[in-house]
C-alpha cells in the first residue's frame, strides 16, 4: 500500500500571501490530522477531519484552516502568512476509530519570508 | 490537559549497545494509548511501538521494547542491539481514548556511532 503523500514538499512564499498545501491518505484511511512542527514549539495539533467533517481542533488561530473530501484527501490553508507560520506540516492518516494509530506523510517545508 | 515530557534532549551510544529513552507523561484520563515515533533526517515521522493503557503487557518490536508504569506515568523505550540506522529523533506521544490527537513530547536526539 502508498503511504501517505503530501504536497508540496517545499514552499516558499512571502508575509501576507496564503498557501495550500494537500495531503493524501493511506488508500481506506478516512481519517487526517494535520500537525506543524517548528524548533521552538515542537509538535503541535492543528485539526482531524474525517468523513468531511473537523472532529478536532488544536488551539491555532482563524488563520489555518482545513478540509477534506469525498475521496479523504485533505487540504490546509494558512491565509495572510506571518513569519512565525515557517515550518513542516506533516499529515497523517488513520483508519476511523477515534483509537487508531495515526501514519504520517513526509512532510511539507514552508518558509515565509 | 495532557503534558508529555522527555527529560534527555540528546543522547549518543556505541553500535550494537542497548539504550533507553525516558518519557513521562501526565493525564487525569484512564483510557490512553501511548506511542514511540522516530524522525530520522529525511523528516519521514515513522511509527515504532505502540501501547495500549489497559493493557498491561509491554509492547515490543523486534529490537523495540517499552516499559510502561501506568502508576508511575512512565513509558520508555529501549532499542537493544543499536543500529546506525536507529539515528534520529525519537518522540514520545500520547493520545488520549476518544479523540484523534497526538501531544508529543520535546523529542530525545538519538546519535548511534560506529
Amino acid at each position: 500500500k502508498a503511504g501517505v503523500t503530501q504536497t508540496p514538499r517545499y514552499l516558499i512564499k512571502t508575509r501576507g500571501q496564503q498557501v495550500t498545501l494537500s495531503c493524501s491518505p493511506i488508500s481506506g484511511h478516512r481519517s487526517v490530522s494535520w500537525y506543524q512542527q517548528t524548533p521552538g514549539q515542537g509538535l503541535q495539533f492543528l485539526f482531524e477531519y474525517f468523513s468531511e467533517t473537523q472532529r478536532n481542533k488544536g488551539n491555532f488561530p482563524g488563520r489555518f484552516s482545513g478540509r477534506q473530501f469525498s475521496n479523504s484527501r485533505s487540504e490546509m490553508n494558512v491565509s495572510t502568512l506571518e513569519l512565525g507560520d515557517s515550518a513542516l506540516y506533516l499529515c497523517a492518516s488513520s483508519v476511523e476509530a477515534l483509537r487508531d494509530t495515526q501514519y504520517f506523510g513526509p512532510g511539507t517545508r514552508l518558509t515565509v519570508l | 490537559a495532557q503534558t508529555v515530557t522527555q527529560s534527555q534532549p540528546e543522547m549518543s551510544v556505541q553500535e550494537a549497545e542497548t539504550v533507553t529513552l525516558s518519557c513521562t507523561y501526565d493525564t487525569s484520563e484512564s483510557n490512553y494509548y501511548l506511542f514511540w515515533y522516530k524522525q530520522p533526517p529525511s523528516r519521514q515521522m515513522i511509527l515504532v511501538i505502540r501501547q495500549e493503557a489497559y493493557k498491561q503487557q509491554n509492547a515490543t518490536e523486534n529490537r523495540f521494547s517499552v516499559n510502561f508504569q501506568k502508576a508511575a506515568k512512565s513509558f520508555s523505550l529501549k532499542i537493544s542491539d543499536s543500529q546506525l540506522g536507529d539515528t534520529a529523533m525519537y518522540f514520545c506521544a500520547f493520545m488520549r481514548s476518544g479523540a484523534q490527537k497526538l501531544v508529543f513530547g520535546q523529542g530525545t536526539r538519538l546519535t548511534i556511532n560506529p
